[in-house]
Parts: C-alpha cells; structure tokens; sequence
C-alpha cells in the first residue's frame, strides 16, 4: 500500500532561518504531489503541488518543493520563514489516474519563535 | 476566494445516536471527498463522490456511513450510530475537475462522540 512519510515531527525556528521539511512517498507508479498548511484553528490549504514537468515547484508565501523521483522525496523549503509560518504542514500524494484520493503523512508541526 | 464551508464547526454526541456533517462545497466543483482525522493522527481519505455516486472510499468507510447530495449543493456524511472511535475531525473538499487540480477543503466539523 501507498504510504507517505513525514520524518520531522515538529520543528521549531527562528525567524530568518532558512527551512526543509522532509517527505517520502513509498509508491512505483506515477504519483501527483502535495503540500498542504494547516494553520492553528483553521482548514487545510495547499501551498504547492507537482504533476509533471520541472521539478522543482514554487508555491504560495515564498515556499517551494523539489521532487526527486530517484529519491522518492518531495522536500518543502523555505529560505527565510516568518512567525506566520507556525503551522502544521502536511505532504500528501495521489496516484495518477485513481479518483483522487490523497494520503497524507502525518504532519510537521513548524514553530517559528520572533 | 471561494470556499467550501461545513456545518456545524463542532458537534458533541452521545454514543449509539446518528450525526449528519453537511458541507457545501465550490458550486462549480464536481468532485467531493470526506476525510478525517483523529487527535494526534493523520488525515485519513473516507470516501470520494462523483456524478451522484461514491467513486472510492476505504476500509474505515463501511456500513455505519453514508453520503448524500440531497439538493445539488449539500453533500453529507451521515455515521449511522456513533461509536467513541469516531470522535475525530472530519474535512470535506471538492475539487472543480479531479486530483490533478488538487483539493479545496472546508474548516471542518470537529465530532465528540461521549
């Protein structure tokens, strides 16, 4: 079965460092590629996704992610984060051409100190 | 920005009674899912629905859940007879053409099954 790992569970920054949150997919066929943000209290909301073409791809708010399909990874980064940024972050990936549903790894919990 | 809004925001029930979450997803979209997540956990895929009948749905989705587009723009998830298990967070989301074009997920509904 398709799993997703998300090997940081919480990471904790201070404003201005630069970040990288992992993500491994398990899955040999074609997969799309996701980040999603939840922020305390509210829904979840993509940040950035991937389905062909350069790899690297630049999302909202400064964030970008590098699919490395040798590696299976899907890496978030942010050069400089913000204290706005304190969220939970969540990979997922579906496989192309099922209906859509996305597996989702467990989380990242970011917090960023002022 | 159009949003995919659920009702109620939270819901406390007692064990054995059944719940219906209603969501009201982008009016234009034609792809719903319900997922969930449970303290501490990731978010889980329950189920996907498309041109009025479910497309997918996983192991967690049996017999006690059901869903229903009722009207043309509610789409609801209804859990038969509440087991304390079931106390989660449950997301809906739409999405306008399928998992290419990613997920719109609404606030969620938080269920406290007592």
């Amino acid at each position: 079965a398709q799993s997703v790992s998300q090997h940081n569970h919480h990471v904790i920054l201070s404003e201005a460092a630069s970040l990288e949150l992992g993500c491994n997919y398990s899955y040999g066929g074609t997969v799309n590629l996701f980040w999603y943000v939840q922020y305390p209290g509210q829904h979840l909301q993509l940040l950035l996704k991937y389905f062909s073409g350069d790899p690297l791809v630049k999302g909202i708010k400064g964030f970008e992610a590098e699919f490395i399909k040798s590696k299976f990874s899907f890496n978030l980064r942010k050069p400089s984060v913000q204290w706005s940024d304190t969220a939970e972050y969540f990979c997922a990936v579906n496989v192309r051409g099922s209906q859509g549903n996305l597996i989702f790894g467990k989380g990242t919990k970011l917090s960023v100190k002022p | 920005e159009p949003e995919v809004t659920q009702t109620p925001s939270h819901q406390v029930t007692q064990m054995g009674q059944e719940v219906i979450l209603r969501c009201v997803p982008i009016s234009n979209h034609l792809y719903f899912y319900w997922y969930r997540q449970i303290l501490g956990q990731k978010v889980e895929f329950l189920v996907s629905f498309y041109n009025n009948e479910i497309s997918e749905k996983s192991e967690i989705f049996d017999d006690q859940f059901s869903v229903e587009r009722p009207d043309g723009s509610n789409f609801t998830l209804k859990i038969r007879s509440t087991k304390l298990e079931d106390s989660a967070m449950y997301f809906c989301a739409s999405s306008e053409q399928g998992p290419s074009y990613g997920y719109t997920f609404g606030s969620g509904t938080r269920l406290t099954v007592v």
